[in-house]
């Protein structure tokens, strides 16, 4: 069981907007910055947001996030076919003294 | 830019151990500091403990305490991550990943090795 929750899959149509939540607690979203990973399957994941909503070096404006109090989200606009892939939320628990993911999230472009 | 590269899949035995290496091009690995993530088949990602080099220091997630070892070697650019008393279900692809944020309490992992896939069975 993850110590952050994600939906386990969202859809949505090309050129649409989706949204992925991660819900913590007040000892990881809470005190820590929030990232999120794009993995295609086979590969290794890729960093997409850091700090909570800075976008890694190379990846699109289309891709967005935010951060409240005890949950993040991530946005993706414009969506692509090459957008599907699984997301995962990432953040340090200070009360776990470690790093804490979500359960991932799969993204199908319908 | 720093690129990393791990060995090879490997197949083990439960009770024995494996030592997977990411070698680090690009800077000398003691300017960064290290993870090493799991992720089980069709599971999520798990983190498993990290190294700070310059302080020879290391944090292990309390599930792996006492059978994982993580450690670099500057003159070959290269981390290590050991995980000893293999069990069925330490069947993972590893990866090892530079972190990023405070020194001790990573936030993001940038970049990440291409991982290695690890196979318990007896």
């Amino acid at each position: 069981q993850s110590v952050l929750t994600q939906p386990p899959s969202v859809s949505a149509a090309t050129g649409q907007k989706v949204t992925i939540s991660c819900s913590g607690s007040s000892s990881n979203i809470g005190k820590n910055s929030v990232a999120w990973y794009q993995q295609v399957p086979g590969t290794a994941p890729k960093l997409l947001i850091y700090d909570n909503s800075n976008r890694a070096s190379g990846v699109p404006d289309r891709f967005s996030a935010s951060k409240s109090r005890t949950s993040a989200t991530l946005a993706i606009t414009g969506l692509q076919t090459g957008d599907e892939a699984e997301y995962h939320c990432g953040t340090w628990d200070t009360s776990l003294s470690a790093v804490v993911f979500g359960g991932g999230t799969k993204l199908t472009v319908l | 830019q720093v690129h990393l590269v791990q060995s090879g899949a490997e197949v083990k035995k439960p009770g024995s151990s494996v030592k997977v290496s990411c070698k680090g091009s690009g800077g000398t690995v003691s300017r960064y500091t290290f993870s090493w993530v799991r992720q089980a088949p069709g599971q999520g990602l798990e983190w498993m403990g990290g190294i700070i080099p310059f302080f020879a220091t290391t944090n292990y997630a309390q599930k792996f305490e006492g059978r994982l070892t993580i450690s670099t070697d500057d003159s070959t650019t290269t981390a290590y991550m050991e995980l000893r008393s293999l069990r069925l279900d330490d069947t993972a692809v590893y990866y090892c990943a530079r972190e990023g944020g405070p020194y001790g309490s990573p936030q993001w992992f940038d970049p990440w090795g291409q991982g290695t896939l690890v196979t318990v069975s007896s």
